[in-house]
């Protein structure tokens, strides 16, 4: 257990739905990251929260929101959903917005748009 | 465009023999590299990292090794144990006005054979 926490584990929903992700990060991390893993691609960054502020955002889609809570908990919303979506989305936190020690990876939300 | 690379998909090592990982990236304005290993159904754990300003570093049985001038970065498993079997993925982090963005290569596919 990496203490970051994502729920749900497995999600399946039709094309134009809308899902929420959920990441709660190891304790004491401040900051926390959402990435994209599609098939045989690379993590792709989509957005970063520092202490309940968007810090840095990376190829997020407008389609795709998301927020940090103040007990730093966050939520990626995931709208409008299209085949292309379907993939593993990973939560990771870090102590600091640097990550010079890495982050610390969840076990991935998988998501399937069927 | 992919700015960080991991050009072979897959390598496979005998036990006990040293495994090589390369990853190129293009950007010179990067100045922080990590490598993390995955697991099956697990998020990336983080492995080692290396500053722009060092050309290696060490950690038990795994070495980074930076060529700044190629654009070069290379983890080396002395000596590789079966459970080294995982995918690696390097990450090439930049820095831009406060904010710290890692951009991951596609990984690589470590198999160990006994």
């Amino acid at each position: 257990d990496s203490g970051v926490t994502q729920t749900p584990k497995h999600l399946i929903t039709a094309t134009g739905q809308r899902v929420t992700l959920r990441c709660s990060p190891r304790s004491g991390d401040l900051s926390v990251y959402w990435y994209q893993q599609s098939l045989d691609q690379g993590l792709q960054f989509l957005i970063q929260y520092y202490n309940g502020e968007e810090r840095a955002k990376g190829n997020i889609l407008e389609r795709f929101s998301a927020q940090q809570f103040p007990d730093l908990h966050s939520e990626l919303n995931l709208s409008s959903l299209e085949l292309g979506d379907s993939a593993l989305y990973f939560c990771a936190s870090s102590v600091d917005g640097r990550g010079d020690y890495g982050y610390t990876f969840g076990s991935g939300t998988r998501l399937t748009v069927v | 465009d992919q700015q960080v690379k991991q050009n072979s998909p897959s390598l496979s090592v005998q036990e006990g023999r040293i495994s090589i990982l390369n990853c190129d990236y293009t950007n010179s304005m990067f100045d922080y590299f990590l490598w993390y290993k995955k697991y099956p159904a697990e998020g990336p754990t983080f492995l080692i990292s290396i500053s722009s300003i060092k050309d290696k570093n060490e950690d038990g049985r795994f070495t980074v090794f930076l060529n700044k001038s190629a654009k070069h970065l290379s983890l080396h498993i002395v000596p590789s144990q079966p459970g080294d079997s995982a995918v690696y993925f390097c990450a090439a982090r930049r820095s831009t006005s406060g904010t710290y963005k890692y951009i991951f290569g596609t990984g690589t596919r470590l198999k160990v054979l006994a």
